[in-house]
């Protein structure tokens, strides 16, 4: 089973500025099937990236992946004030997938 | 527009099997290249995988709750289901339905709305 961890546990920013969030798998994720979703509380999660870079239907350009192998990146461009949340990457690369812990995106 | 509804009880009693039935509209659960996935949230925490099926009958679990799970497909009734068996309070969680498809290259991801399972006598 692959490992996903992510960094930081906790982002503080403000609108304006630019997020990055950091997703490592404990060996690398095949044809690097990453996604990224946000999550606002009381609601399900929302496909943000997928491919590690392909960014899903409807998904604001300000959102971006990068990244292959063990190694990926979520950037923000410029906070928005409804882009605080709960931020998921998960690896689909293999038959058993997983999410990482989390990252919680909050104004500073 | 794909739409996802979980269904079943929302309070199960220790050790007795919990059974959840995800219906789907907007899609066919036998179509090749869909999968059918139940992901679970304890309160407070983070997103955890619990297995996923294909129309062909393709599944997997995590290895944390291979033994107690199960998930099927009805294709009769475009739905598929999750059992979960002798669970604990630590299965108290809401629990979702996600439906992964691909078309013309791209992958789309619906969630159901979740439905909160609690254990408890």
């Amino acid at each position: 089973e692959i490992v996903v961890t992510q960094s930081p546990g906790t982002l503080s920013l403000s609108p304006g500025e630019r997020a990055t969030l950091s997703c490592r798998a404990s060996q690398s994720v095949p044809s690097n099937s990453l996604a990224w979703y946000q999550q606002i509380p009381g609601q399900a999660p929302r496909l943000l990236i997928y491919g590690a870079s392909s960014r899903a239907t409807g998904i604001p350009d300000r959102f971006s992946g990068s990244g292959s192998g063990t190694d990926f990146t979520l950037t923000i461009s410029r906070l928005e004030p409804e882009d605080f949340a709960v931020y998921y990457c998960q690896q689909y690369g293999t038959s058993v997938s997983t999410f990482g812990q989390g990252t919680k995106l909050e104004i500073k | 527009q794909v739409q996802l509804q979980e269904s079943g009880p929302g309070l199960v009693k220790p050790s007795q099997t919990l059974s959840l039935t995800c219906t789907v509209s907007g899609a066919s659960i036998d179509s090749s290249g869909n999968s059918w996935t139940w992901v679970r949230q304890h309160p407070g925490k983070g997103l955890d995988w619990i297995g996923y099926i294909t129309y062909s009958g393709r599944t997997d679990h995590t290895p944390s709750l291979r033994g107690r799970v199960a998930i099927s497909v009805d294709t009769s009734k475009n739905q598929f289901s999750l059992k979960l068996t002798s669970v604990t309070a630590a299965d108290t969680a809401v629990y979702y339905c996600v439906a992964t498809t691909f078309r013309l290259g791209e992958m789309s991801v619906y969630w159901g709305q979740g439905t909160l399972v609690t254990v408890s006598s």
